[in-house]
């Protein structure tokens, strides 16, 4: 089956403990991204991949790292998590990018910061 | 002024209505119009995608793009409750530089 798979699903951590959320397409697409979805601000994007070891800043970057070192998986890192990280975060991925095509969204990682 | 506005509702309807969801933008830098639908804690899937002005007809959705007045909407005709969910406009720049501006959705409740 089609898919992007993110996990953990949920996690509630502590300020400043490093964490990673997995993404993964088995789609063979070359373009990833990672959103972050908040109330009253609605879906935001923070980094975005156009290929293997090719990435690039969304509108919210800060606070976040990214790395495309296979074209399946597209993690997110938040180096020391603070709590306005609190979110709804998706990753998504498409064959070319948006512009060209459909891009499919994962199930959504809801994480806490406290 | 944000760059994309759009109404976060809730917006509840009588099943069978026709429903019309609507986003304004300020720049005009862009070009290619997007729908998404998000149903309760699931991600966002495409319904509609346009790139120019006019219509654009898929079943019971139409997605209508008025680049003049900075104006896009769709219309969902014969409402179902499964139309329930979140919907999301969204817009790339005509440089297009991948980078895709959400609005904050709008919350829709068909009433059987």
């Amino acid at each position: 089956e089609a898919q992007v798979t993110q996990n953990p699903r949920y996690l509630i951590t502590v300020t400043g403990k490093k964490l990673t959320v997995t993404c993964s397409q088995n789609m063979n697409h070359e373009y990833m991204s990672w959103y972050r979805q908040d109330p009253g601000l609605g879906l935001r994007q923070i980094y975005y991949s156009m290929n293997v070891e090719v990435t690039d800043k969304g509108d919210v970057p800060e606070g976040y790292k990214v790395s495309r070192k296979e074209k399946r998986n597209f993690p997110l890192i938040l180096e020391s998590p603070s709590p306005n990280q609190t979110s709804l975060y998706f990753c998504a991925s498409s064959l070319k990018g948006p512009y060209f095509d459909e891009q499919f969204f994962g199930p959504g990682t809801r994480l806490t910061v406290l | 002024q944000k760059e994309v506005e759009q109404d976060p509702g809730p917006l509840s309807v009588p099943e069978g209505a026709i429903v019309s969801l609507n986003c304004t933008y300020s720049n005009s830098a862009f070009q290619y119009f997007m729908w998404y639908r998000q149903y309760s804690r699931k991600g966002p899937e495409l319904l509609m995608y346009t790139y120019s002005s006019g219509n654009k007809e898929d079943g019971r959705f139409t997605a209508q793009v008025d680049k003049s007045s900075k104006y896009i909407s769709l219309f969902i005709r014969d409402s179902q409750p499964s139309d329930s969910a979140t919907y999301l406009c969204a817009m790339i720049r005509r440089n297009r530089d991948d980078k895709i501006i959400f609005g904050k959705g709008t919350r829709l409740h068909i009433l059987p």
